[in-house]
């Protein structure tokens, strides 16, 4: 079973925009990570936000984390075709098994 | 490129063929798993292994059977697969075993069952 879950599912945008998708969850967490798959390739791990955080940020990636609402964004910026991927967030749902929502696609138009 | 390498990049194979997949990792990770992951679909875990040691097995069907020779080998033997076990199998691995920890996959092994 999924504990998180993702909106849109699908998202389309121009070169050089900003994409915006986000996570709810359903239980308490210690952590919430993000990350991107490409076609055809693995999950690479973008970044891992801890529960007494409410933002952080890497290169052209924020995410934020609003425990009250159990919920996470994750933003683009400034977007490039290299950003054409599927986005996971994930969380534990007990000490070894991570899960992983349903995942947004995001496909960035030159 | 992925520090963590799984062959064979494909894999076609029979109902009643016997194969394994490998996966190997030399970051002097302790914990490795085993996904299984279907088209547009997220990953579903299906083993964990820390310390060399199963720790987790998600009800997986005994046609898989996962091996862990030693900390940086993780092989998943395949006998008498069905054509729903037709999908892409990603390992991973983290430091200690611990969902809490960033995972690192590999590219996975596309599999076909005829």
């Amino acid at each position: 079973s999924q504990q998180g879950e993702e909106d849109p599912q699908a998202l389309s945008i121009q070169e050089g925009e900003n994409a915006t998708m986000n996570c709810s969850y359903k239980t308490s967490i210690n952590n919430l990570q993000w990350y991107r798959q490409n076609s055809g390739r693995g999950l690479v791990h973008l970044i891992l936000i801890r529960s007494n955080e409410r933002e952080k940020h890497s290169g052209r990636l924020r995410v934020t984390l609003d425990t009250s609402k159990k919920s996470s964004s994750l933003l683009i910026t400034a977007s490039r075709a290299a950003d054409t991927a599927s986005y996971f967030c994930a969380t534990a749902i007990n000490d070894y098994k991570l899960s992983f929502g349903a995942g947004t696609t995001v496909t960035v138009r030159a | 490129d992925t520090e963590v390498t799984q062959t064979p990049k494909h894999l076609v194979m029979g109902m009643t063929n016997k194969k394994s997949l490998k996966c190997e990792q030399h970051m002097g990770h302790r914990a490795m798993y085993w996904y299984k992951q279907k088209a547009k679909k997220p990953p579903e875990l299906m083993f964990v292994y820390s310390y060399e040691k199963l720790s987790i097995n998600e009800s997986v069907p005994s046609r898989f059977s996962p091996e862990c020779p030693n900390s940086s080998l993780l092989n998943l033997h395949l006998h008498a697969l069905q054509p729903e076990d037709s999908a892409l199998y990603l390992c991973a691995s983290s430091q200690v075993g611990s969902a809490n920890q960033p995972q690192h996959f590999g590219d996975g092994t596309r599999l076909s069952i005829l």
